[in-house]
């Protein structure tokens, strides 16, 4: 069984990075056809795509976020990250970690950290 | 971007009374090369991530309850659950992941009649 989790600060300054990392366990990051994203739902609200990253490393982004999303995989420990730059209290919200199949979509769900933007 | 429209926003159904929720794409989600509906239904409860329910439209994921079932094509979609129980009450979501950026309705809160 593949479980997610997420891990991270919960509470960042405004226009400093958010960090975040995803560690994969009961499962190889590398094997099949998957791909790992980064949803995040402020609270009370809806959900939004930040954007994926594939084992080889290429990514795709939300283009509302492109200038300030990074996000990086390290296969041997079984990983990914993100990090959002310049973040203001637009950003607080529960951030998860997920994986994808381009057949099934969202799979797998990391139980969610909340991060907090603010001073 | 492709924007998904559900409706409605909330509904409240009696026990083993059917619930249908419907979403509505801008744009077509239909991959015309093996015509399948790249369209997904998730159920969240409070305090949990969202879970996978259908996929393709109207394939159920793993260990989904028969109750549970998805219909449509291209732009048209509804979420069906049969006979309603308890453990349904929850905000239900449908997602486009036939193009980036995935998108996502505003979601639907089902609640008990």
């Amino acid at each position: 069984q593949v479980q997610l989790q997420e891990s991270g600060p919960g509470l960042v300054k405004p226009s400093q990075t958010l960090s975040l990392t995803c560690t994969v366990s009961g499962g190889s990051i590398s094997s099949g056809s998957y791909y790992w994203s980064w949803i995040r739902q402020p609270a009370g609200k809806g959900l939004e795509w930040v954007g994926r990253i594939y084992t080889s490393g290429s990514t795709i982004y939300n283009p509302s976020l492109k200038s300030r999303v990074t996000m990086s995989v390290d296969t041997s420990k079984n990983q990914f990250s993100l990090n959002l730059s310049s973040v203001t209290a637009a950003d607080t919200a529960v951030y998860y970690c997920t994986r994808s199949h381009s057949r099934v979509a969202v799979d797998y769900w990391g139980q969610g950290t909340l991060v907090t933007v603010s001073s | 971007d492709i924007v998904m429209t559900q409706s409605p926003d909330s509904l409240a159904v009696s026990l083993g009374e059917r619930a249908t929720i419907n979403c509505k794409s801008s744009q077509s989600v239909l991959y015309s090369s093996n015509n399948k509906n790249y369209l997904a239904w998730y159920q969240q409860k409070p305090g949990q991530p969202p879970k996978l329910l259908i996929y393709w439209a109207s394939t159920r994921a793993s260990g989904v309850p028969d109750r549970f079932s998805g219909s449509g094509s291209g732009t048209d979609f509804t979420l069906t659950i049969s006979s309603l129980q308890a453990e349904d009450v929850a905000v239900y979501y449908c997602h486009q992941y036939y193009t980036t950026p995935e998108t996502f309705g505003q979601g639907t809160k089902v609640e008990i009649k």
